[in-house]
């Protein structure tokens, strides 16, 4: 089945760790990305890439890093600067051109909790 | 800078009822305007979405009402059912390479549907 697989589902970090939530895709899109989701907050957008070995930040990059080695792989590493990690992530992909480049799809998310 | 307000945050309707979501934004670049739908522990999921060459678009029970003189468009969902009981995001974004090619969302409206 074509679609966003993300790992892991459920993830504790303890402070000072560094951790790494990955997301694949078997959609062929181009464009990637990583949103952070809070209680009342909407989602906001963390990294994206257009195209493989380029990213560019999103609205909240600090304490986060991003690698585009593959097409279909973007994984995203929480690093211990990151000082309110806890919260629920969210990968997602679309293409970037023409009209089909407007719809963004969503993996099912990570729970990352700081214990 | 939140560049789509949307409101209300919660919304409670009867069944059978018309629920009624509102969003307003501030980029006039923005030219593609989706709604997603997101329950509980999952990810979100393109519900429909409107260009602003158009004033309204149906599917089905959902229809979006766009009114670009005032930069605000609106989710109705007719005929509510206990289904329709999730989170419901207003986003907005402009073409790529010109700088607003990111998803950008409002904050969410979590609908309940009573009997």
């Amino acid at each position: 089945d074509g679609g966003i697989t993300q790992s892991p589902k459920y993830l504790f970090r303890k402070e000072g760790q560094n951790v790494t939530l990955s997301c694949e895709q078997n959609l062929n899109h181009d464009a990637m990305y990583w949103y952070r989701q809070d209680p009342g907050q909407g989602l906001r957008l963390i990294y994206y890439s257009q195209i493989v070995n380029d990213f560019q930040k999103g609205d909240i990059a600090e304490g986060y890093s991003v690698s585009r080695e593959k097409k279909e792989s973007f994984p995203l590493t929480v690093t211990s600067a990151q000082k309110n990690p806890t919260a629920f992530y969210l990968c997602a992909s679309s293409m970037r051109t023409g009209d089909s480049g407007n719809t963004i799809y969503f993996g099912e998310g990570s729970w990352l909790t700081v214990v | 800078q939140q560049q789509v307000k949307q409101s209300p945050q919660s919304l409670i309707v009867q069944k059978g009822g018309i629920s009624i979501i509102n969003c307003a934004y501030e980029n006039t670049a923005f030219d593609y305007f989706p709604w997603y739908q997101q329950f509980p522990g999952k990810g979100p999921a393109l519900l429909i979405a409107i260009r602003p060459d158009v004033s309204e678009k149906k599917e089905g029970r959902f229809t979006i009402s766009f009114n670009k003189s005032a930069k605000q468009f609106s989710l109705h969902i007719m005929d509510s059912q206990p289904g329709d009981s999730a989170t419901y995001f207003c986003a907005a974004k402009g073409a790529w390479g010109f700088g607003n090619e990111k998803l950008t969302f409002g904050t969410g409206t979590r609908l309940t549907i009573i009997p």
